[in-house]
This record gives C-alpha cells, sequence and structure tokens, in this order.
C-alpha cells in the first residue's frame, strides 16, 4: 500500500530528553512536512524539505530538528530546548509542484 | 503570511441536514485544499480545489478565486461526517496555512 507512516503513535517524554519521530513515505514524493496540532486549534508548520539534503524552518521551528538523508524519511527530533511539547504531531507529503498534501495517521507527544 | 479564517467554528446538525462550511483567505492562493480530520485525528483529502466546482457524493467544494474564498458543502449529512474541517492554501513557492477549522457534530 502507498502511503505515509509515523511513528510511534504515542510517546512520552521526560524531563530534558530529546525523542525522535519518525515518519516515511512510499509515495515517491519530493517534499516532506512536519506538522504541529494543539487541542482545538488548526495545524502550524515546523519544518519542510522539498529536497533530499535539504530542509527550511516554518513558523515554530524553535526547539525542534530535522534531516532528510533519504527521499522516503524525515525524522523529527523534539529537543530539550522545546519546553512545551505536549501535542499532535502531523506529517505529510506532496509532488514536486507543492499541491495536494497527503498525510500520515499522528503522533501524540505527551511529557510525563 | 495569508490568514485563513473558516466559519462557523462549531456546527451540530441532525442526521440528514445538509450544511454550508466557508473558508476565506487575506490573500489569493494558487493551491486549496479541503481536509476532514477524524476523531482518531487522521488528517483526509476531501478536495485540492484552486478553482471552480468539484462533487465527490454528498460532498462538494466550490472556491471562488477572485473572491478569495471556498465553501464546501456536506448534503444528507451522516454521524461518520462528524469531525473537524480544515481548509488550507497557500501561494507558489510559500506554506500551506491552515484555517482553525469547523467543527462538525452530526447527532443521530
Amino acid at each position: 500500500d502507498g502511503g505515509i507512516t509515523q511513528s510511534p503513535k504515542y510517546l512520552f517524554r521526560k524531563e530534558g530528553q530529546n525523542v525522535t519521530l519518525s515518519c516515511e513515505q512510499n509515495l515517491n514524493h519530493d517534499a516532506m512536512y512536519w506538522y504541529r496540532q494543539d487541542p482545538g486549534q488548526g495545524l502550524r508548520l515546523i519544518y519542510y524539505s522539498q529536497i533530499v539534503n535539504d530542509f527550511q524552518k516554518g513558523d515554530i521551528a524553535e526547539g525542534y530538528s530535522v534531516s532528510r538523508e533519504k527521499k522516503e524519511s524525515f525524522p523529527l527530533t523534539v529537543t530539550s530546548a522545546q519546553k512545551n511539547p505536549t501535542a499532535f504531531y502531523l506529517c505529510a507529503s506532496s509532488g514536486s509542484g507543492q499541491e495536494t498534501q497527503y498525510f500520515g495517521p499522528g503522533t501524540r507527544l505527551l511529557v510525563l | 503570511g495569508i490568514q485563513v479564517e473558516q466559519s462557523p467554528p462549531d456546527l451540530i446538525l441532525q442526521e440528514g441536514a445538509n450544511s454550508t462550511l466557508r473558508c476565506n483567505f487575506s490573500d489569493s492562493v494558487n493551491n486549496l485544499q479541503w481536509f476532514h480530520q477524524n476523531p482518531w485525528g487522521q488528517l483526509i483529502n476531501l478536495f485540492y480545489i484552486p478553482s471552480g466546482t468539484k462533487q465527490n457524493g454528498r460532498l462538494s467544494a466550490t472556491t471562488v478565486a477572485t473572491e478569495r474564498y471556498s465553501l464546501l458543502y456536506i448534503s444528507s449529512s451522516q454521524t461518520t461526517d462528524s469531525g473537524v474541517y480544515f481548509c488550507a492554501g497557500n501561494q507558489v513557492g510559500n506554506d500551506m496555512r491552515f484555517g482553525a477549522g469547523t467543527r462538525l457534530t452530526v447527532k443521530p
């Protein structure tokens, strides 16, 4: 099946810990995105990548880092510098025309 | 950046009723999408509709690009239509901007 997978479904972070969220796609899409969703709100862009080995900051990049070593993969690390990481994180991808975005099922991050 | 305003923020319907959701943009957009977020959080693509009208079953959408708004119509609503509906748009080369969503509850 073609699509976007995210893991884990739930993630718990301890104080001062870095955690990494996985996002993989087999749609052969060039562009990938990470969004954060807080309860009752819309999506805000954290980082995006339009091509392998290149990525740009979105509106709320502070406290997050990404890498894009393979076309299929765009992991997001939530660092200890992110003081309010509890949220729902969604990964998306799109073709090179930056048109239709397709979303993964999301990861819920909770702080212990 | 572009501001996206969705209305109404909340909508409660009886099963079988029709509804119209609206999305206004502060500037013109080249790409525009409607999504449905189900209770488990998954965003499902409904329409890619930068202009014109499209229909898919009980759902249809119309975008009037010159007036910077889009409408999503849901006819004969079902309980499975419940969830949050988002519109999002961008100009070429810029980030996709999302509205705050319309939360739809369809009661049996």
